[in-house]
């Protein structure tokens, strides 16, 4: 049973506009998300996190929304760009989960095409 | 600043070869390490991760076994693969709850 999910595995989205991308999740004892983006034949690259206690975290063109009570979180990046092309993977973990503590579960991930 | 490798970048290898990936980070000490893998179309599936040297836990039962003989050092190996063994094998190092990938291995299996 997938415990996040990107249930849109793909996005298009004209440059200069807002790319939303959508994660969902069943567990709601994860309190700590993270947003990656991944380009092909590369390693996936830490974007931005957000911790359950808050419920909006912004780094430059990346906010990150939560919405517990939902279990969804969800990623805008404005203004989006050409270069921002990429799969985008969510992941949430159970900071305190025993021995398995940090432990990452992601998303199938989606992937973002931005046209110029 | 931390810095993690992974190398081989690309390997071509035959079903029933051995397989010895390494990954080593630097810049940190006593990292929590972990190895995923990618499958063409598909999520990043964790295969093992480490919280200290000789400590290994299994994620998947598979044919690919992990081991951590230094500090800083991840090795993900296989006594003979499969075809399904293919794929993209990613290392990564965490802190604080976030995870820090190499740049991965392309495995295929022929």
């Amino acid at each position: 049973d997938q415990q996040v999910k990107q249930n849109s595995p793909s996005l298009s989205v004209q440059e200069g506009r807002i790319s939303i991308l959508n994660c969902d999740y069943t567990n709601s004892m994860f309190d700590y998300f993270l947003w990656y983006k991944k380009y092909p034949a590369e390693g996936p690259t830490f974007l931005i996190s957000i911790s359950s206690i808050k419920d909006k975290n912004e780094d430059g063109r990346f906010t990150v929304f939560l919405n517990k009570s939902a279990k969804h979180l969800s990623l805008h990046i404005v203004p989006s760009q050409p270069g921002d092309s990429a799969v985008y993977f969510c992941a949430a973990s159970l900071t305190n989960y025993g021995g398995s503590q940090g432990n990452l579960i992601f998303g199938k991930g989606t992937k973002l095409s931005v046209k110029p | 600043s931390q810095t993690i490798h992974q190398w081989p970048a690309t390997l071509v290898q035959p079903v029933g070869s051995p397989l010895s990936l390494e990954c080593t980070v630097e810049g940190t000490s006593n990292p929590n390490l972990y190895w995923y893998r990618q499958a063409a179309g598909r999520g990043l599936q964790l295969l093992f991760y480490s919280v200290g040297i000789g400590q290994i836990s299994s994620e998947v039962p598979q044919n690919l076994s992990a081991s951590r003989p230094q500090d800083r050092q991840f090795i993900l190996s296989s006594k003979k693969l499969l075809l399904s063994d293919s794929g993209f094998y990613l290392c990564a190092w965490s802190a604080y709850g976030t995870q820090y990938f190499g740049p991965g291995t392309r495995l295929l299996v022929l």
